[in-house]
């Protein structure tokens, strides 16, 4: 069945430095997303991807945030310079135009 | 704005008894509701939706939900519970019609299942 996958599953930095989490959606889906979730509580929209440009961005994604498709696989999460609250669990989406998104499995970001 | 509220944070229910987890809706038009549940460390699986048609909708592992216009309501149910099924459960809606539009989760609520 296919899946969306994230790499690392977790990633540990000092705080000022740039992140990348990675994100390989389902291969023929055209609609990408991330979001983050804290200390397992309320799941939080970040940023909606489609046509290789930003569809809708929340609050929370600043400009310390950017994403990017580089190629036609990957779909990436950056943050400029990481922050203590930036500590959290960031989970990549995508759908293929059907009303629901499959989740990948996180990224454990913790910033020391 | 499209909203979920789910009442409970934790619901109890002891093995092969029914559950229930709550959820109410708050949208304009007719809406795009959904139910995912997040295993411990784990990402968030979906389990079933509505968009239209039978008011009762069947999703994985014998779940079920019942949406109810005139209640607002779009409740998660399965007839016999598993400790197995103990987990936390979000209900979420479509905020718009496009595929682009995000999808807004609820609080969250934990579900035990105790033997």
């Amino acid at each position: 069945e296919p899946e969306v996958t994230q790499t690392p599953s977790h990633q540990v930095t000092q705080m000022g430095q740039e992140v990348i989490l990675r994100c390989v959606p389902i291969s023929n889906h055209l609609y990408f997303y991330w979001y983050r979730q804290i200390l397992g509580q309320k799941v939080e929209f970040l940023v909606s991807f489609y046509n290789n440009e930003i569809s809708e961005k929340s609050e929370i994604f600043d400009d310390q945030f950017s994403v990017e498709r580089p190629d036609g696989s990957n779909f990436t999460l950056k943050i400029r310079s990481t922050k203590l609250e930036d500590s959290a669990m960031y989970f990549c989406a995508s759908s293929g135009g059907a009303a629901e998104a499959f989740f990948g499995q996180g990224t454990r970001l913790t910033v020391v | 704005a499209q909203s979920v509220a789910q009442p409970e944070d934790q619901v109890n229910v002891a093995e092969g008894n029914p559950l229930t987890v709550k959820c109410t809706y708050s949208v304009s038009g007719n809406p795009y509701l959904f139910w995912y549940v997040q295993y411990p460390n784990r990402g968030l699986q979906f389990l079933l939706k509505y968009i239209t048609g039978d008011n009762l909708v069947k999703g994985s592992y014998g779940f079920e939900a019942e949406f109810n216009k005139s209640q607002t309501s779009f409740h998660l149910k399965k007839p016999s519970a598993l400790v197995s099924d103990s987990a936390l459960y979000f209900c979420a809606v479509r905020d718009g019609w496009s595929s682009a539009s995000k999808i807004i989760f609820g609080s969250g609520t934990r579900l035990s299942i105790r033997p």
